[in-house]
């Protein structure tokens, strides 16, 4: 599995654009590149996946370069109810579609 | 329509006592899954379960823990001789068809406490 790497945590305002930024130097040509979205108390929800250039869904962006060793989650006009831990994921393990989360990023969001 | 729940929400045991652990995937999915979190940590992949296929057992961390899914639906985690290490948040997760990459659903998942 190709690892990750992203930022142990990052504070903001309400109103303000997030950006969470994930390394993945060796991802594999086939690997999607996914993010969930955890609150505390509750299990992880997904909430983009993309292999390339720029994918937008109802509550995020995900831009992802030409090389893809890096893609960057975007939270537009986070709120509140946006603190959560956010992790980055590439490729899953073809045998059983395997999940492997590493420590993801704390986002705390301030009034 | 109802999503994946588990059941206990909340469980307290003694070292040595054997625990059981329930899911209920979403209706229709054919695929399962197990995952350990402990306290601050990402995600630790323990079974998987896809229709009639023998389940990948290659997670689970020592024969204490078995699983079992009857009927393609309901499981159930059963860890033997618990260890105050087994404290975690057991979460269940499904989705449509095991595909590779399909978006994963999880439950609320279970929190243990060995004690």
């Amino acid at each position: 599995l190709a690892k990750t790497t992203q930022p142990i945590s990052m504070d903001s305002y309400e109103g303000q654009e997030v950006n969470i930024t994930c390394s993945h130097n060796n991802i594999a040509t086939n690997d999607y590149i996914t993010w969930y979205q955890q609150f505390p108390s509750q299990g992880p929800r997904f909430i983009i996946q993309g292999y390339k250039t720029k994918v937008t869904n109802e509550v995020a962006s995900l831009f992802i370069p030409a090389d893809r060793k890096s893609s960057t989650l975007s939270l537009p006009r986070v709120s509140l109810s946006d603190t959560a831990v956010y992790y980055c994921l590439v490729g899953v393990e073809a045998a059983g579609n395997k999940l492997t989360f590493g420590g993801g990023t704390r986002v705390l969001v301030k009034p | 329509g109802a999503g994946v729940s588990q059941s206990p929400s909340n469980k307290v045991t003694e070292k040595g006592k054997d625990v059981e652990l329930r899911c209920d995937p979403i209706s229709g999915h054919t695929a399962l899954y197990w995952y350990r979190q402990s306290l601050g940590q990402g995600l630790e992949f323990l079974i998987y379960f896809q229709g009639n296929s023998a389940p990948d057992k290659s997670g689970l961390p020592s024969d204490r823990f078995s699983a079992e899914r009857t009927g393609g639906s309901v499981s159930t985690l059963t860890i033997q001789r618990t260890q105050q290490e087994d404290s975690a948040v057991y979460l269940c997760a499904s989705s449509p068809s095991g595909r590779i990459g399909e978006t994963q659903y999880f439950g609320p998942g279970t929190r243990l406490l060995v004690l």
